[in-house]
């Protein structure tokens, strides 16, 4: 089965930049979706099809994907961004949606 | 706006049933692939069930085959997870999501509802 791979935890200075990734098999040949979960909240959709961004989603966020890995990158980070941040493909040989474990990012 | 809202969590005993709905609203339900997602306590996402927009194609995970069934009612604008045989590891809080199309692909989950927790416990 599909497998996806993302670090644990990403720190970040405020006002850094925070690069999350997501690792898979030929990834970069697969749509990625990113969600942004906050504690005792839903998911909500930050980047959709690698690199797009929801209109209510700040410009800060940005993504991108190629070859084994995509990244999500947050600019400028704010104490706001700190949450649970998740991957998700579509499995085209099972028909399956598969989701990242999630990374947590720390605003420091 | 988009609204979904789940009801129909609760406690139950390891082997018993439960139905889980999905109300939807501000949107015609009848367009979208709907999708069921759950998340353990303390855990990740877990995708369990997608159900096409007019219930003619549904997909489930290997964990909940043979045990959940999706359907949909969009007379009624909402969405149904029929949970059966359940087990301790099926303790989660159950997300249902819109797909972003009638029919799942690589497509994002746009719209997604607050959850309702299912907790399995004897």
């Amino acid at each position: 089965s599909y497998e996806l791979t993302q670090p644990l935890s990403v720190s970040v200075a405020l006002g850094q930049t925070a690069r999350i990734t997501c690792e898979g098999d030929n990834i970069g040949g697969k749509n990625v979706h990113w969600y942004q979960q906050k504690p005792g909240q839903a998911p909500l959709l930050v980047i959709y099809r690698d690199r797009h961004r929801p209109s209510a989603i700040p410009e800060r966020f940005s993504g991108s994907s190629s070859g084994r890995t995509a990244t999500l990158t947050i600019s400028r980070a704010q104490a706001g961004d700190e949450a649970d941040y998740y991957c998700h493909v579509w499995d085209s040989s099972t028909a399956y949606l598969v989701f990242g474990g999630g990374t947590k990012l720390t605003v420091l | 706006q988009v609204q979904l809202a789940e009801s129909g969590g609760g406690v139950v005993q390891p082997g018993r049933s439960l139905r889980l709905s999905c109300a939807a609203s501000g949107f015609p339900l009848n367009s979208y692939a709907m999708h069921w997602v759950r998340q353990a306590p303390g855990k990740g996402l877990e995708w369990v069930a997608v159900i096409s927009n007019d219930g003619s194609n549904k997909y489930y995970a290997d964990s909940v085959k043979g045990r959940f069934t999706v359907s949909r009612d969009n007379s009624k604008k909402t969405l149904y997870l029929q949970m059966n045989s359940l087990g301790l590891d099926d303790t989660a809080v159950y997300f249902c999501a819109r797909d972003d199309s009638d029919f799942w692909g690589g497509n994002p989950l746009d719209s997604w509802g607050q959850g309702t927790l299912v907790t399995v416990s004897s």
